[in-house]
């Protein structure tokens, strides 16, 4: 399996220009998260989708982010416009509902980060 | 509100030099403890995932073990190879809107040969 795949690696661009993050999650999986990783905050949650259906979005900071998951094998973050304040490497994730031993739980597959700098 | 801190933030050992990394968490209910190892420049890698008080888990040099209240990973007889930021996170139970992991800001971790 190839993985999660993020496009694009590293995006530069300026203050008020609209920027969109793209995901592919790993194919089977039914849940996939969106995080943002900075060094002040480290990991934090933007948003997550179960079944292609948005669930939390709390961790959205404000209108500016917006995230679509129109089918099971695609997703995209946008924000418009764009601040220096979002620059961070942001991070999508895949999951199944996993077994053992009769006790469920996640196991939350990363890829490799879109690194965003706006000036 | 899930909280999860780990210690220390950074950490030097000698090659061969046995440690342990400290995570505390509060939960409101433990579904899963997480542990991630993260290479500069790349995404959090899966390790292990541990479920219940007393539960270990080994892979190579690497050993998680979980408490009510805490997670320590043990690092054995380290290598170079092994310098990394380990990041460890929570997942409380409860409904599907719980699912989301929260993590610890994590130990970066350097093995000088």
């Amino acid at each position: 399996d190839a993985g999660v795949i993020q496009s694009p690696r590293h995006e530069v661009t300026e203050m008020g220009q609209e920027v969109t993050l793209r995901c592919k999650p790993i194919s089977g999986h039914n849940s996939l998260f969106w995080y943002r990783q900075t060094m002040m905050r480290g990991l934090e949650l933007l948003i997550y989708f179960n079944n292609n259906v948005p669930i939390d979005d709390s961790g959205m900071p404000e209108d500016r982010f917006s995230a679509k998951m129109p089918n099971a094998s695609f997703s995209t973050l946008k924000i418009q416009p764009s601040e220096p304040r979002d620059s961070a490497v942001y991070f999508c994730a895949s999951s199944t509902r996993a077994t053992r031993g009769g006790r469920p739980g996640d196991t939350q597959y990363f890829g490799p980060g879109t690194r965003l700098t706006v000036l | 509100e899930d909280q999860v801190t780990q210690s220390p933030e950074a950490l030097r050992l000698q090659e061969g030099e046995s440690s342990s990394l400290n995570c505390s968490y509060t939960v409101s209910g433990l579904r899963g403890l997480f542990w991630y190892r993260q290479d500069p420049g790349k995404g959090p890698e899966f390790l292990f995932t541990l479920y219940s008080a007393g539960e270990e888990k080994e892979k190579e040099r690497l050993k998680a073990t979980l408490t009510k209240k805490e997670s320590f990973l043990h690092i054995t007889a380290p290598k170079p190879e092994d310098s990394a930021t380990y990041l460890c996170a929570v997942q409380a139970k409860g409904d599907t809107g719980r699912r989301a992991l929260t993590f610890g800001s994590g130990t970066r971790l350097q093995v000088q040969p």
